[in-house]
Order: C-alpha cells, then structure tokens, then sequence
C-alpha cells in the first residue's frame, strides 16, 4: 500500500531563515509528488509537482523540492520564509494515473517576525 | 473566471438533519472528488466521480451520499447516519483519475449540533 510521511506536524522559522518541511513517500513503483499548500479555512493550491522529469522541481512564491528516490523523499525548502507562507503544508503522493492521491498529516508552518 | 465554487461558506445544522453542500467547476473536468478535513489531519476521500452519472466510494463514504447529473456539478449530502458530521469539506476535480493534480474549492465548514 502506498503511504506518505510528513515528519513533522509544526515548523517554526524566522522570516528570511530556510524553510524545511520533510516527506517521505513508501511505494514500489515511481510516484507523482505533490506539494499543496492551505491557508486558513481554504481550500488547498499547488505549490509543485514532480511526474518523473527533472528531480529538482520549481513552484510557486520561491519553493522548490527535490525527488530523491533513493531516500524515498521529497523534501520542500525555500530560501528565505516571509510571512505570508506562514499556513498548512500538504505532501501528496499519486502512484500511476487511475490511483487516487494519498495525503500526508501536514505540516503547520509558522513563521516569526 | 474557471475554477470550483462550494456554497456555502458556513453552515450550520442540528443533528438528526440531512443536509447537501454544494460543488460546482467550469474547468471542464472529468473527474471530481469530496474530501473530509479534520483538525490537525490530512484529507480523506469520501467519494469520487469519473464521469457523469457514475461515481465511486473513497475511504469513508459511510454517512454520506453523492450524485453526478451534470458533468459540472458533484453535490455531497451528509445524512443523519454520519456520526461525526462536523467537518470542513473540501471539493476538487481533475483533468482525469489519481495521477493528475487536483484542483480546490475554498471549502464548507460544517457544524452539527
């Protein structure tokens, strides 16, 4: 069964310090990967995807993420955390098309002045 | 505009009442998905739809039920079987199946008192 990890639950950074927020994804077979974000009573936006080509992937608002198959991760990271990324954090993992998406806990990332 | 609208924003109910949220996308998508969203939790699926007239149960769809008489809308009617109705639920719909990114609406937030 596939599963995804979001180790963990709040992160807390300094605006303009790295942000990190770690997933880890279990499966046999190649994923797609997701990274979603959520704002206060909001639906969700996606941030970046990653469906197999280049193992470093580009989002929105100055995310990235790198798939890293032989760590089974795929980890989010921005260089510089302003205050406006402060929300929920959402890993999603897709194994082939017809499967449906396995949503990681989440990750709240609050970020301080 | 395109995207997915979900009527209404807030809404409250007393127990005992069914009750239907509404999920309607001008994307021109096939497929379309009712989530159930928890505090401090991910998304669960509740159910699915691939095409019109056709759909499909998610990971708790007991309490709830669903029709798909019109490609554009997916309405989700929480019955008086769901134990713990209250819960902020979130449509979304896709070009196809799974391994596609998933578009959002803003969300319901439901209170059963």
């Amino acid at each position: 069964a596939q599963s995804v990890t979001q180790l963990d639950s709040h992160v807390s950074v300094s605006e303009g310090t790295p942000v990190l927020l770690r997933c880890n994804y279990s499966s046999s077979y190649s994923p797609s990967l997701f990274w979603y974000v959520q704002h206060p009573n909001k639906g969700l936006q996606l941030l970046l995807k990653y469906t197999s080509a280049a193992t470093l992937v580009k989002g929105i608002n100055g995310f990235e993420a790198e798939f890293k198959k032989s760590e089974t991760s795929f980890h989010l990271t921005k260089p510089s955390a302003h205050m406006s990324d402060a929300a929920e954090y959402f890993c999603v993992v897709s194994f082939n098309a017809g499967n449906m998406l396995t949503f990681g806990g989440g990750t709240r990332l609050m970020v301080k002045p | 505009d395109g995207g997915i609208t979900q009527s209404p924003k807030y809404l409250f109910r007393k127990e005992g009442q069914n009750v239907t949220l509404s999920c309607e996308q001008n994307l021109n998508h096939d497929a379309m998905y009712w989530y159930r969203q928890d505090p401090g939790q991910g998304l669960r699926l509740i159910y699915y739809s691939q095409i019109v007239n056709d759909f499909q149960k998610g990971d708790i769809a007991e309490g709830y039920s669903v029709s798909r008489e019109k490609k554009e809308s997916f309405p989700l009617t929480v019955t008086s079987a769901q134990k713990n109705p209250t819960a902020f639920y979130l449509c979304a719909s896709s070009n196809e199946v799974g391994g596609f990114e998933q578009y959002f609406g803003p969300g319901t937030r439901l209170t059963v008192t």
